[in-house]
């Protein structure tokens, strides 16, 4: 069976740190490209990083980008967001994805989330 | 960066309704659209690739058209399950992958 399962969420302080782990089975990990989503609590979905199949080629959401750090290690089957200064506004059910493709076609399995809240 | 809109936002309908959700980019995406269900609590699933591709599983009463900057996501025939927000993602500029808003599909 084909499965993502994220865990590292928590409660963390404002400026805190957390590292998100996304750890897949049933499938070639090294052949797809791999992403990031979120959804704060009653808002839509927000895309936040993407990785390619072999790490060379990351993206970020400008509400991320020098405070994020996307990574995956394919011999772990891992995927892996390190999350820093985090922010009240980055509250989330945070999702991990597996693409369809090597290349980007869209996410056609997600984990069940994790959760992180961003308070004082 | 892209952006995308959706209409309606939200949409009352009635079980075995045609229902139409447009998803319109600001620029040009070729066909890299993806369409989404999304139930309350739950994990979006993917419906829809590369602007008409039917996923596998999928039921045949979904279907997705466009290219360009305008695209549709029709349900041929609602069903009690589909009840459920759906979004559109472009995958064509990158980064952002950015998502609609969303299209609230509920019972009339």
């Amino acid at each position: 069976e084909v499965q993502l399962v994220e865990s590292g969420g928590g409660l963390v302080q404002p400026g805190g740190s957390l590292r998100l782990s996304c750890a897949a089975s049933g499938f070639t990990f090294d052949r797809y490209a791999m992403h990031w989503v979120r959804q704060a609590p009653g808002k839509g979905l927000e895309w936040v990083s993407s990785i390619g199949w072999n790490g060379a080629s990351v993206g970020y959401a400008d509400s991320v980008k020098g405070r994020f750090t996307i990574s995956r290690d394919n011999a772990k089957n891992s995927l892996y967001l390190q999350m820093k200064s985090l922010r009240a506004e980055d509250t989330a059910l945070y999702f991990c994805g597996k693409d369809l493709d090597y290349r980007y076609y869209g996410l056609d399995v997600w984990g069940q989330g994790t959760t992180v809240t961003v308070s004082s | 960066d892209i952006q995308l809109t959706q209409s309606p936002s939200f949409l009352s309908a009635s079980v075995g309704d045609r229902v139409t959700i447009t998803c319109r980019a600001s620029q040009g995406i070729t066909s890299y659209l993806a369409w989404y269900q999304q139930k309350p609590g739950k994990a979006p699933k993917l419906l829809i690739y590369a602007a008409s591709t039917l996923q596998s599983g999928v039921p045949s009463r979904f279907s997705g058209s466009g290219s360009g900057t305008e695209f549709t996501l029709t349900i041929s025939s609602l069903q009690p399950e589909d009840f459920a927000t759906y979004y559109c993602q472009q995958l064509n500029s990158y980064p952002p992958f950015t998502f609609g808003p969303g299209t609230k599909v509920d019972i009339k």
